[in-house]
């Protein structure tokens, strides 16, 4: 099955600053990669979602990139403010399938003032 | 569109009884995952539904763990004998099938099992 792995598991950086948030996984056949982000006692929410068949994709100030041949992607949040801070989750789906995801482990990101 | 509903969201049970967990999908939705969340931890796949059909059980606890999703109504997490270990934040997710792989998910239910 999918093995999906996530690093850094904590991040701090200053409001302003970049974070930059990396997974790898091992299917070759995956071809969707979403991020999500999870608030203390909330539910996790889709915030930015790649397909392979393109390498990068931004919106606003978040952003991924995708390296299908190193198998890893990556998110980035750039001009970081206090509300970013949260769990922020990888996921790949097992191969064959539509959403069974499998997800990393999760960076907890705190941005301090 | 209320987005995907889960209830109850908290819920305590003494060890030995059963929990149900209740997860209405988002409209327009006919796949159905659940998820479990153990504290400080990542989600874990569970269970994988369509309509009245299980796709793929394969995170599912070999006992106590049951799934449904009838024709009609929610989908149900039946955890029946719940031991303390059973203790976690249960996510559901949607997504609208036919190629379209976005989940999203609802509020979860938290489990305390005393």
């Amino acid at each position: 099955g999918e093995n999906v792995e996530q690093h850094p598991s904590t991040l701090s950086v200053q409001e302003g600053d970049s974070a930059v948030i990396k997974c790898t996984y091992s299917d070759s056949a995956s071809n969707y990669f979403p991020w999500y982000k999870q608030e203390l006692g909330k539910r996790p929410q889709l915030i930015i979602d790649i397909r392979s068949n393109v390498g990068e994709k931004k919106d606003q100030r978040i952003a991924v990139t995708l390296n299908k041949t190193a198998k890893h992607f990556s998110l980035h949040i750039t001009e970081t403010q206090p509300e970013d801070s949260a769990v922020y989750f990888c996921a790949a789906p097992a191969a064959g399938t539509a959403s069974k995801l499998t997800f990393g482990t999760g960076t907890r990101l705190q941005v301090t003032l | 569109n209320a987005g995907v509903m889960q209830n109850p969201r908290h819920l305590v049970r003494r060890r030995g009884q059963e929990a149900r967990l209740r997860c209405s999908p988002m409209k327009g939705h006919s796949h159905v995952y659940w998820y479990r969340q153990l504290p400080e931890e990542g989600l874990k796949f569970m269970v994988y539904l369509q309509k009245e059909n299980i796709i793929d059980e394969s995170g599912m606890p070999k006992e106590r763990f049951s799934a449904e999703f009838p024709k009609e109504g929610p989908s149900i997490l039946r955890i029946q004998q719940v031991v303390r270990g059973d203790s976690a934040a249960y996510f559901c997710a949607s997504s609208p099938g036919q190629g379209k792989t976005e989940a999203f998910f609802g509020q979860g239910t938290r489990l305390t099992v005393v």
